[in-house]
């Protein structure tokens, strides 16, 4: 069965930290990934996602991931994280019109 | 935002009683999910659906049923609501290039 594992459970910062956020999936095939954000008290907002092509991957609010396929891994970058990052983050793969697996996600705390 | 509404957003109910949960899009997508989330779970597929009438079980089925009788509304059943069932409800659509999330419905069964 697919899985999706998050090396932290919890990482906390303070602001103009780097962040550097683990991600790994177990499929072996063709696979598309995703990174969703869920604010406090709100639904899950994508963030980024990687279907082929270049694997560094630029997504909104200057995050970024890469793929690396020999490591299973897409992590999570930012070069300087804000107080306003502070939320859960989701790692995920799927493909349309079938299963989406998240990982159990990763709480960030920014201390301002 | 996508065009996901969910109701009721928030529920409390007794152990043992019925409770619908719904889903509704205006985006006509074909594939509909509904997830729970659960801290240090992530979101869990409880069941899909890939067309009107058509829907398959996911991770965590058992003590849930589903039902789509119509393009745009998708149907969570807890036939007798249980305290494990306590949690957040996720709706989410789904085009070929991501999913797309609804507002969550927080229920707790006491």
């Amino acid at each position: 069965a697919q899985s999706v594992s998050q090396h932290n459970h919890h990482v906390i910062l303070s602001e103009a930290a780097s962040l550097e956020l683990g991600c790994n999936y177990s499929y072996g095939g063709t696979v598309n990934l995703f990174w969703y954000v869920q604010y406090p008290g709100q639904h899950l907002q994508l963030l980024l996602k990687y279907f082929s092509g270049d694997p560094l991957v630029k997504g909104i609010k200057g995050f970024e991931a890469e793929f690396i396929k020999s490591k299973f891994s897409f992590n999570l970058r930012k070069p300087s994280v804000q107080w306003s990052d502070t939320a859960e983050y989701f790692c995920a793969e799927g493909n349309y019109g079938q299963n989406f697996v998240f990982g159990p996600g990763t709480r960030l705390s920014v201390l301002p | 935002d996508a065009g996901i509404t969910q109701s009721p957003r928030h529920k409390v109910t007794e152990t043992g009683t019925p409770v619908t949960l719904r889903c509704h899009q205006t985006e006509n997508h074909r594939y509909m999910y509904w997830y729970r989330q659960d801290p240090g779970h992530g979101l869990r597929l409880i069941h899909y659906s890939y067309g009107v009438k058509d829907t398959d079980k996911g991770e965590v089925s058992d003590g849930y049923s589903v039902s789509r009788s119509k393009t745009e509304d998708f149907l969570l059943t807890l036939e007798s609501a249980t305290s494990s069932q306590t949690s957040v409800y996720f709706c989410a659509i789904s085009d070929p290039h991501e999913q797309f999330f609804g507002p969550g419905t927080r229920l707790t069964v006491l």
